[in-house]
């Protein structure tokens, strides 16, 4: 069983649909984020929960909803998508201070869900 | 802001070959520097790390120096095998900051 696991692995689905892409860590980690990576441009960081917190959106247009039930359990919940939105979808989670002290740096990453938006 | 910049792939060698991937950074203060590893059909996984200039991170026969100099963290290996075939990531962390700033990955390929 890896830490992190994402599904479903592959998405396709038109612009009119709701999906949700589930994230869950079997890590004991405190912290979850959503990354997006699309070819040929850098991993783009999306949101930030901290303890079941959203402590960063990172400019994301609303038709992404993120939902963090506890510290083991990440969703995206997908509405009204565009077609440029097709990109595998990364959850990642790493352990955090309480004090929100030097942070390590460190993420573990799930495989990744490929989303394929027509 | 941060940023991290990467040689441009796919870099394909033959097996055995002495590797070189090139990453150099921009950030305003002192940051935590990572290589990270995808293989096919997988999420990115840590390779090595250095927190401070002048550290050397090593794994699985991989090896970065943290240069502050040159602000830079190249990423080496002596003799490439075909099990390393991956994208390589380099990314940088600031201390006190959650967001991990990445480049935009270099493909390897090795060949037999």
């Amino acid at each position: 069983e890896t830490g992190v696991t994402q599904t479903p692995r592959h998405l396709v689905m038109g612009m009119t649909n709701k999906k949700s892409l589930k994230c869950e860590q079997h890590l004991g980690h405190n912290a979850m984020y959503w990354y997006k990576q699309s070819a040929k441009k850098p991993l783009e960081l999306m949101f930030v929960y901290n303890f079941k917190e959203q402590t960063e959106n990172n400019s994301v247009p609303s038709r992404f909803s993120p939902e963090c039930p506890n510290s083991s359990h990440l969703f995206l919940h997908l509405h009204t998508l565009q077609p440029e939105d097709s990109a595998l979808y990364l959850c990642a989670s790493s352990l955090q201070t309480l004090a929100g002290g030097t942070p390590r740096g460190e993420l573990f990453f799930g495989e990744g869900s490929r989303l394929t938006v027509l | 802001g941060n940023s991290v910049t990467q040689m441009e792939g796919p870099v394909t060698l033959s097996e055995e070959a002495f590797l070189t991937i090139n990453c150099t950074y921009t950030a305003t203060g002192y940051p935590s520097l990572f290589w990270y590893v995808q293989y096919p059909g997988e999420g990115l996984q840590l390779l090595l790390k250095a927190t401070k200039a002048d550290d050397k991170g090593s794994n699985k026969g991989f090896e970065a120096t943290y240069r502050k100099e040159t602000t830079s963290f190249h990423l080496e290996k002596g003799s490439v095998q075909v099990s390393d075939s991956a994208v390589y990531f380099c990314a940088l962390s600031e201390r006190g900051y959650q967001k991990v700033t990445f480049g935009t990955g270099t493909k390897l390929q090795v060949i037999p």
